[in-house]
């Protein structure tokens, strides 16, 4: 149990919709980092923030965005959805000056048609 | 560049035998590896890292070796159970106190009973 834990567990939109996925990190945890799982691949960094700002961003566009709440909620959203963003989201969190040990959800699933 | 590969996608393994899990990284620069474990249908989990100034971390049961010449690590597991039947991703990791990871592909380890 990690304490991360993430919603919704599996959805399903077509292209072109807006789809927003929820996380809710450890009390305490200031840090927290989106990652997207393609099928049969490794996590790919998508962003990451700290203190309710943006603090590093992977290779992914613009419609990819996100938000951090005091209460050590976050969210990710992706707009104009395309099929190739059928994947695992993982949310991943921690407490910054901690061990370095990133505490991950269980993702959500999502694929588009 | 940032990659994080492994040699092999696969491994399979009689229980009680000991696993070698390998990883090679190409950045080196990089000073900050970690080894997560991924079963179905959950998120990576924290095994054991290791930083640069290191040739050799050990916890329970595993143990991880660095070899900044070649650029290399590996992942040893002891007394291989079916329980880590999983897949194994390597990270480098980097950014904010090291929270952003760049995985591997990962290796599917299977532990025959």
């Amino acid at each position: 149990e990690t304490g991360v834990t993430q919603s919704p567990t599996h959805l399903i939109k077509t292209r072109g919709q807006q789809v927003t996925l929820r996380c809710s990190s450890q009390s305490g945890h200031n840090t927290v980092s989106w990652y997207q799982q393609a099928l049969g691949q490794g996590p790919q960094f998508i962003f990451q923030y700290y203190r309710e700002e943006e603090n590093g961003r992977g290779n992914f566009p613009p419609r990819f965005s996100g938000l951090q709440f005091p209460n050590y909620s976050s969210e990710l959203n992706v707009n104009a959805l395309e099929l190739d963003d059928s994947a695992l989201y993982l949310c991943a969190s921690r407490y910054l000056r901690g061990t370095g040990e990133l505490f991950f959800g269980e993702g959500s699933r999502l694929t588009v048609l | 560049g940032e990659n994080v590969g492994l040699h092999l996608p696969t491994l399979s393994v009689q229980e009680g035998d000991n696993s070698i899990i390998n990883c090679a990284y190409s950045n080196s620069a990089s000073d900050y590896f970690i080894w997560y474990k991924q079963e179905s249908g959950k998120g990576p989990q924290f095994i054991i890292d290791i930083r640069s100034n290191m040739d050799k971390r050990q916890g329970q049961r595993v143990t991880v070796l660095l070899n900044k010449t070649v650029k290399h690590l590996s992942l040893q597991i002891a007394a291989t159970q079916p329980g880590d039947s999983a897949v194994y991703f390597c990270a480098e990791a980097t950014g904010l106190s090291g929270s952003r990871l760049t995985f591997g592909e990962g290796t599917q380890l299977t532990v025959n009973p």
